[in-house]
């Protein structure tokens, strides 16, 4: 069984439309994450869900808005999409324990 | 904040042999944790090995162990008997402990390439 899984693995679409990356994950943690990782290979928190509720928003645009309709699901929604929003974006999931599971990734390419 | 710098870029190192990939840290929290990441080229995010800042022993898994020294603020990484399977992009990063706040703040990342 997957513990973190995201879907689409790839997404590819034109600028200024709007799209959503779902996350699930099964392994019964509090806290999911969602980190984008730029053409440079840099990883940087965007946000941080702890019991569906919003703790970190680290300054990314309005125009990403993360939902959680319950503890095993974060998803982000990106409107208007930009050249600049082309990266591979990771949802993961810890709870207190020292590990944190990162899904596969999905790589977002705007044309 | 917390930071974590990486020096290495790109390192090589012959098969079977050890490598050192380099991770210092800076924080003011009181309590934190230490991880490493592993990243192949297929882009998925593999958890190796973690530190906690008041572990008294340095962390080992397998091959895999964790040269933390608290004073310098470092917590290099450390592969034995490398493999072919082992050139991938590393990661270094640092959680703090907060409430809520698991978050990872990652280092640039260390390429590491295995000759044959």
């Amino acid at each position: 069984d997957t513990a973190v899984s995201q879907t689409p693995k790839y997404l590819v679409t034109q600028m200024g439309n709007d799209k959503s990356i779902k996350c699930e994950q099964n392994l019964g943690h509090d806290t999911m994450y969602w980190y984008k990782q730029d053409s440079k290979k840099f990883l940087k928190i965007m946000f941080s869900y702890n019991n569906k509720e919003l703790i970190i928003n680290e300054t990314v645009p309005n125009r990403f808005s993360p939902k959680s309709p319950d503890k095993a699901h974060l998803n982000l929604h990106i409107n208007s999409l930009e050249l600049g929003d082309s990266a591979v974006y990771f949802c993961a999931s810890s709870q207190v324990g020292p590990e944190q599971f990162f899904g596969p990734g999905t790589r977002l390419t705007v044309l | 904040a917390q930071k974590i710098t990486q020096t290495q870029p790109g390192m090589f190192v012959q098969e079977k042999e050890a490598v050192t990939l380099d991770c210092t840290y800076d924080t003011s929290d009181p309590s934190y944790g230490l991880f490493w990441y592993k990243q192949p080229s297929s882009g998925e995010m593999i958890f190796l090995i973690y530190q906690g800042s008041y572990d008294q022993q340095n962390a080992t898994e397998g091959r895999y162990s964790l040269n933390f020294q608290k004073a310098r603020k470092s917590a290099n990484l450390v592969i034995s008997a490398s493999q072919l399977g082992d050139s991938a992009m590393y990661f270094c990063a640092m959680r703090g402990s907060g409430a809520g706040s698991y978050q990872l703040t990652f280092g640039k990342g260390t390429k590491l390439s295995v000759i044959p």
